[in-house]
């Protein structure tokens, strides 16, 4: 059971708007530290796809945004595409006794 | 382009000694940006951060491991290293390793393919 929760999964059909939420607490997204998102297609490795709240890496199409708010954060993807199906984790860092970098339990997206 | 791969054996039997080896190029492990961190992702499950290691040997493990694991580098060969002790079932995964970029927390630009470790007799 992860510190950060997230929703099993999501889904929306292409051309529509989803979010995935990242919900935490005051030891650990509460209490300042960012958060960043990966994308995970089955049978590969995550790839990082928003840093530090609202950051894109380089090649990262700007469907892809993140926001963030009190012990929350959220990953939204406009302009959904069947590509985008895949497991998205959020990640941060919590400061309670099992100090630790921290991962969500993930998000199965399917685009229907 | 930064690359890292896993590489070790893919079968350990319970009670041994887990290793693995990361080789990165294209890159250094000496570079004082970042962290060699290991990754691990039981089958069907999420990412549980294993630790990680920086150019000088200082290291930070997750405090559910850290009695079992070892992380260390060799910046001569460019690898950094992954010992996890007295395994069991439970840690059967896929280990992957990557690059930490240091920030607040550090976030994972670089990640290797992943290699299957089974723990099983």
């Amino acid at each position: 059971q992860s510190v950060l929760t997230q929703p099993p999964s999501v889904s929306g059909a292409p051309g529509q708007r989803v979010t995935i939420s990242c919900t935490g607490s005051s030891s650990n997204i509460g209490a300042g530290y960012d958060v960043h998102w990966y994308q995970q297609i089955p049978g590969t490795a995550p790839k990082l796809l928003i840093y530090a709240n609202n950051n894109r890496p380089s090649g990262v199409p700007d469907r892809f945004s993140g926001s963030k708010s009190g012990t929350s954060a959220s990953l939204a993807i406009t302009g959904l595409q069947a590509e985008d199906e895949a497991d998205y984790y959020c990640q941060s860092y919590d400061r309670s006794l099992s100090a630790s970098e921290v991962f969500g339990g993930g998000t199965k997206l399917t685009v229907l | 382009q930064v690359q890292l791969q896993e590489s070790g054996p893919g079968l350990v039997k319970p009670s041994e000694t887990l290793s693995l080896t990361c080789t990165v190029s294209g890159g250094s492990v000496s570079s004082g940006s970042f962290y060699w961190s290991w990754i691990r992702q039981p089958p069907g499950k999420g990412l549980e951060w294993i630790g990680y290691v920086y150019y000088s040997g200082t290291t930070n493990y997750n405090p559910s491991l850290k009695s079992r694991v070892t992380i260390s580098v060799d910046t001569s060969k460019n690898h950094f290293s992954l010992k996890l002790s007295s395994v069991t079932a439970a840690d059967t995964a896929v280990y992957y390793c990557a690059r930490g970029h240091n920030w607040n927390p550090d976030y994972f630009d670089y990640w290797g393919q992943g290699t299957l470790v089974t723990v099983s007799s």
